[in-house]
């Protein structure tokens, strides 16, 4: 699986929308993005992921640049409870899957009142 | 519909001890799989369960080893424990095939070696 390179942290005003980037410059044709965070104390929580199309669901957004060597997760209006580390992670969906998902540092995203 | 469930939530053990964590999966996925996370770090993959046998595993020693049941629950077990085992342990539960490929996980076994 590919690497990802993420800030170590972000600050976000609530209310205003979080952009997290992540570069994936080594992305395979057949990878797929997948982001996750993690509260503090609690387990990861799957949030979206997309192969090449921007992809929307009712937490987030995720962009994917034409090349697929980066993308971004928006969070649109961030609250206090959207503070969390957030990973981006890159990997071959297959049948009979391979469900080993490699964790990076992530993103240490804090939401300021 | 039930998560994810770990268990025990908390555990102290002292070096040389065994330990045993259980998960049960989320409703309706067949697979377990097992992560252990160190302070400040991101959780790192160390086997997974399908089918009760172990498919895929990551770079841990043989002192970790799991088991999955017919009714897809699973052990992680730790013989001889270190004080470096001292960590969160999650369980993430999903499909073998099918499905968006997506992992659920379960809220972690913290655990201590004094």
């Amino acid at each position: 699986d590919a690497k990802t390179t993420q800030p170590t942290s972000m600050d976000c005003a609530e209310g205003r929308a979080a952009n997290l980037p992540c570069n994936h410059s080594t992305i395979s044709g057949n990878e797929y993005v997948y982001w996750y965070r993690q509260i503090h104390s609690q387990g990861p929580q799957y949030i979206i992921h997309g192969l090449k199309n921007n992809e929307t669901n009712e937490m987030a957004s995720l962009i994917i640049t034409e090349d697929r060597k980066s993308s971004t997760l928006i969070l649109p209006h961030a609250t206090l409870r959207d503070t969390a580390v957030y990973y981006c992670i890159v990997r071959v969906l297959l049948g009979g899957a391979t469900n080993k998902l490699i964790f990076g540092t992530g993103t240490l995203l804090a939401v300021q009142p | 519909d039930a998560g994810v469930t770990q268990s025990p939530t908390h555990l102290i053990k002292t070096r040389g001890q065994q330990v045993t964590l259980r998960c049960s999966p989320k409703s309706g996925h067949d697979t377990v799989s097992w992560y252990q996370q160190a302070l400040g770090q991101g959780p790192q993959f160390i086997f997974q369960y399908y089918e009760e046998e172990e498919r895929q595993r990551g770079n841990f020693p043989d002192r970790f080893s799991g088991h999955q049941f017919p009714n897809y629950s699973s052990e992680l077990n730790v013989n001889a424990l270190l004080l470096g085992d001292s960590a969160l342990y999650l369980c993430a539960s999903s499909l073998f095939s099918g499905g968006s490929g997506e992992l659920f996980f379960g809220e972690g076994s913290r655990l201590t070696v004094l």
